[in-house]
């Protein structure tokens, strides 16, 4: 992947509402992966997800789903019902055939009570 | 199973002074990274190892930071001297296998402050 675009600075939402966060990817290759990782004000990333450019089937996970449109090179991440626990950067990044994981620059989430 | 461990989680060095951290990935997991991370932007990788063999470190700066694995499985990274700007959280990451192809679960990272 040659560049992962994350338009969202920051998003701030009251607990319960249900809050997507869009990325945006660049490749110029047919096999490649994606990924979303948490990043919570410990400091530790977190693996959330990845998919595989060849598997178009879009996830639920919990209060967690993705949406993988190839179409529109995005691979969308969507909370539902927020807990104030949700609150932290979330990363998107993509992985290509050179074995180089690009990122995104990050979202911060804000859950407010 | 154990994660990705790192030591320190938070050093403060003065600059021009050198610091070293450490990392041992999950068991098993052949290919190592360390990150850069600076506030507010997203990883930047540093160096990757492939078991005791360096497979990309173009963007270390060499001058200053080095990076060894010796027996291919824990690693260390080292800043001598170190400048203000290398202020970040160093993570470390592991993967069975090439980034593109497996997924890299991180540990969690030492915070440097160079003042």
């Amino acid at each position: 992947a040659q560049k992962v675009t994350q338009a969202q600075t920051e998003i701030s939402v009251v607990e319960k509402e249900d809050v997507t966060l869009d990325c945006v990817y660049e490749t110029r290759d047919t096999t490649y992966y994606l990924f979303w990782y948490k990043q919570p004000p410990s400091g530790e990333l977190v693996f959330l997800i990845r998919r595989n450019s060849f598997d178009e089937q879009n996830e639920i996970s919990g209060r967690y789903s993705w949406n993988f449109q190839k179409s529109t090179s995005s691979f969308n991440f969507t909370i539902t019902a927020s807990q104030v626990v949700d609150s932290a950067v979330y990363f998107c990044a993509a992985g290509d055939s050179n074995y180089q994981l690009i990122w995104g620059a990050g979202t911060k989430l804000i859950i407010k009570p | 199973e154990a994660g990705v461990a790192q030591s320190p989680r938070y050093k403060i060095i003065e600059k021009r002074q050198s610091v070293a951290f450490w990392c041992n990935p999950i068991s098993g997991h052949a290919t190592l990274y360390w990150y850069q991370q600076i506030l507010g932007q997203g990883p930047k990788l540093l160096i990757q190892f492939q078991n005791n063999g360096v497979v990309d470190d173009s963007q270390l700066p060499k001058d200053r930071f080095s990076a060894e694995r010796l027996k291919g499985v824990d690693s260390t990274l080292k800043i001598q001297p170190a400048k203000l700007e290398d202020s970040a959280v160093y993570l470390c990451a592991s993967s069975s296998t090439p980034p593109s192809t497996d997924t890299q679960y991180f540990g969690p990272g030492t915070r440097l402050t160079v003042l």
